[in-house]
């Protein structure tokens, strides 16, 4: 079946420093989604991309989205102690069926030491 | 209002007690979603409700009993768990088999099974 897989599985870095987690699915995506979970919270939607080469920016984060549409990266500029969590890729489960699944990537736990 | 409530947000049962969680949105979304987590792990999938019909059963044992009593309201009654079924449960809810299926989660109800 389908599979999302991202790494680094965990990432610890410095206040300031920069961070990026790589998103990678065993089929072609509609689209990707990132979710951002905090220590203790639950996931909240961050973006959603969907064209071949897409770039979006968000403040301090870059996202971007593969042109065979099959990987995603997330790139945080300058991490800060409120970017602590796990980031989770996601995608929907395959271009012929319909939306209603989504599959979710195992997740990058970052850790800002400040 | 892009908010899904979710009661109660503890619940410590016994492996022969019924207890139910329950789910809220009035996001006007049609898609209503079961995930469950263990901790430092994705959310799992384990039903989907597309138009208060259940279109995804990810072969979650009986014990679990979903119910959808309408477009707003989604139910997870529970009966005879495990220790194992103690995770983080989350509902979330999305407009079904649309491009864009973003996915709104409720802070989640954390199961102890005792």
């Amino acid at each position: 079946g389908q599979q999302v897989m991202q790494i680094p599985q965990y990432q610890h870095v410095q206040e300031g420093e920069d961070f990026t987690t790589y998103c990678n699915s065993s089929t072609t995506l509609s689209n990707i989604q990132w979710y951002k979970q905090r220590p203790g919270g639950h996931p909240v939607f961050l973006i959603q991309l969907v064209k071949s080469g897409e770039v979006k920016k968000q403040k301090r984060l870059t996202f971007q989205f593969g042109e065979a549409k099959k990987n995603s990266s997330l790139h945080i500029t300058a991490t800060q102690t409120t970017d602590v969590g796990t980031y989770f890729c996601a995608g929907p489960e395959s271009l012929e069926t319909s939306y209603d699944k989504v599959i979710f990537g195992p997740g990058t736990s970052l850790s800002v030491i400040p | 209002d892009t908010e899904v409530t979710q009661t109660p947000k503890h619940l410590v049962m016994g492996m022969t007690n019924k207890k139910s969680l329950k789910c809220e949105q009035h996001m006007g979304h049609r898609a209503m979603y079961w995930y469950k987590q263990k901790a430092k792990k994705p959310p799992e999938l384990m039903f989907v409700y597309s138009y208060e019909k259940l279109s995804i059963n990810e072969s979650v044992p009986s014990r679990f009993s979903p119910e959808c009593p309408n477009s707003s309201l989604l139910n997870l009654h529970l009966h005879a768990l495990q220790p194992e079924d103690s995770a983080l449960y989350l509902c979330a809810s999305s407009q079904p088999a649309a491009s864009t299926d973003t996915q709104y989660f409720g802070p989640g109800t954390r199961l102890t099974v005792l």
